[in-house]
């Protein structure tokens, strides 16, 4: 099992520019979630989905932000336009929905909004 | 309110010293605690769970319902443990994590 993937691992963009993340979850996982970490707020969750169904999405910051899940094996954050103040880590992570153990992590897409 | 303290941002200890990372916190349901670790530019771990009680690198967690609290702690540190340490607590219903600040604990030669 590859683990949770996501894309790319580094985006540099201008302000102004839409940016796509892309996260594709353990196969067998039927929850998701996208989490942003800054130095400032430590780990924030952004939105979750269940069986490709989005949940709660009350941390997305603003309409700016954006999340879908078309099936279960992907799913996007976007932000457009994008701004500086979004330059942060963005992860994705995954879990058998009420399974015993915690989540599992990708590494990160690491976005610098300059 | 549900919510998990992790009062120290940064921690500091010296080689073989013991090591306890603090957190609280405030959920009216049953609590299912987690510590993940993150090493530098690494993605997050899962390094226990309450649940298991288990030790995991050494570092081991006991739930005090009493204290509200699920410190992590170690007694003999190692420099590999220099890392970011995140305590998390289950949500039930909505089965979503909640995360505290996290502690930077550095250890020193």
């Amino acid at each position: 099992d590859a683990g949770v993937i996501q894309s790319p691992r580094h985006e540099v963009t201008e302000m102004g520019q839409e940016v796509t993340l892309r996260c594709k979850p353990i196969s067998g996982h039927n929850s998701l979630f996208w989490y942003r970490q800054t130095m400032m707020r430590g780990l924030e969750l952004l939105i979750y989905f269940n069986n490709n169904v989005p949940i709660d999405d009350s941390g997305m910051p603003e309409d700016r932000f954006s999340a879908k899940m078309p099936n279960a094996s992907f799913s996007t954050l976007k932000i457009q336009p994008s701004e500086p103040r979004d330059s942060a880590v963005y992860f994705c992570a995954s879990r058998t929905y009420r399974g015993l153990g915690g989540y599992t992590f990708g590494s990160g897409t690491r976005l610098t909004v300059v | 309110a549900q919510r998990v303290t992790q009062p120290e941002k940064l921690l500091s200890v010296f080689k073989g010293a013991p090591v306890e990372l603090k957190c609280n916190y405030s959920y009216s349901g049953s609590p299912e605690l987690f510590w993940y670790v993150q090493y530098s530019r690494q993605r997050l771990q899962l390094l226990l769970r309450h649940i298991s009680r288990e030790s995991i690198k050494g570092f081991t967690a006991d739930l005090n319902k009493g204290e509200t609290s699920f410190h992590l702690k170690k007694p003999f540190a190692q420099e590999e443990d220099s890392a970011m340490y995140y305590c998390a607590l289950l949500i039930q219903g909505a089965q979503k994590l909640v995360f505290g600040q996290g502690t930077r604990l550095t250890i020193n030669p």
